[in-house]
């Protein structure tokens, strides 16, 4: 069974500085997509950033940006210039491509706090 | 609306009572899935429809859990003889298919279980 473990449940931050949070996950699959998905107090999840694990090249969306290592198992956030709006919960979330079901499966979260 | 909706926002009942929790999802989207979030915690997967049918009920934690679809569009997750923990955040989401992993999500509706 596959598992994503984020070891760090609170982060805080200064606005425009740049933070890093953390991802292990755990998977015998060699073809699956791993993500970041974003929670503000809305309850709303929103989807940040999506890596295919058979592309070496990390993702990028803006300020928002990945270090996807596979040998390691390691899927890390990188937020630039931290904004206010940045201030939510962040899950990373696994998904295996085999069976297409779609089902992610999620960590337990780091809330991210970004001060003024 | 443009996107998931789900109602009610907040449900309180008792211990035994019978609850049904609603989801429209985004117009033409054929997957639907439902999650459960406890507090502090990340979501876990409840149920995946393709369509009509349940394609995936694998995370649905007992027999006193029931979802369904009827026409492929709005979903509705039942639970019978609700329990204190059963108190959680049920969210929705859905999705093309094949839009590799792009859930949106709804906002969620809290139950609580005295």
């Amino acid at each position: 069974a596959q598992t994503v473990t984020q070891s760090q449940p609170e982060m805080s931050v200064q606005e425009a500085e740049t933070v890093t949070l953390s991802c292990t996950y755990d998977t015998s699959e060699s073809n699956y997509y791993l993500f970041w998905y974003k929670q503000p107090p809305s309850r709303q999840m929103i989807l940040v950033i999506r890596q295919e694990a058979y592309k070496q090249q990390n993702a990028t969306e803006n300020r928002f940006s990945v270090n996807f290592q596979k040998a390691a198992k390691s899927f890390s956030l990188k937020i630039s210039d931290s904004q206010l709006g940045d201030t939510a919960m962040y899950f990373c979330a696994f998904m295996s491509r085999s069976g297409n079901t779609g089902k992610l499966i999620f960590g337990q979260g780091t809330t991210l706090q970004v001060k003024p | 609306g443009a996107g998931v909706s789900q109602t009610p926002s907040n449900k309180v009942t008792e211990k035994g009572k019978y609850v049904e929790l609603r989801c429209d999802p985004i117009s033409g989207h054929t997957a639907l899935y439902w999650y459960r979030q406890s507090l502090g915690q990340g979501p876990e997967f409840l149920i995946y429809f393709q369509g009509t049918g349940a394609a995936d009920d694998s995370g649905l934690p007992n027999d006193r859990f029931f979802a369904v679809r009827p026409e492929g569009s709005v979903s509705t997750l039942k639970i019978q003889r609700t329990e204190r923990g059963d108190s959680a955040v049920y969210l929705c989401a859905s999705s093309l298919l094949g839009s590799a992993g792009e859930l949106f999500f709804g906002e969620g509706s809290r139950l609580t279980v005295l």
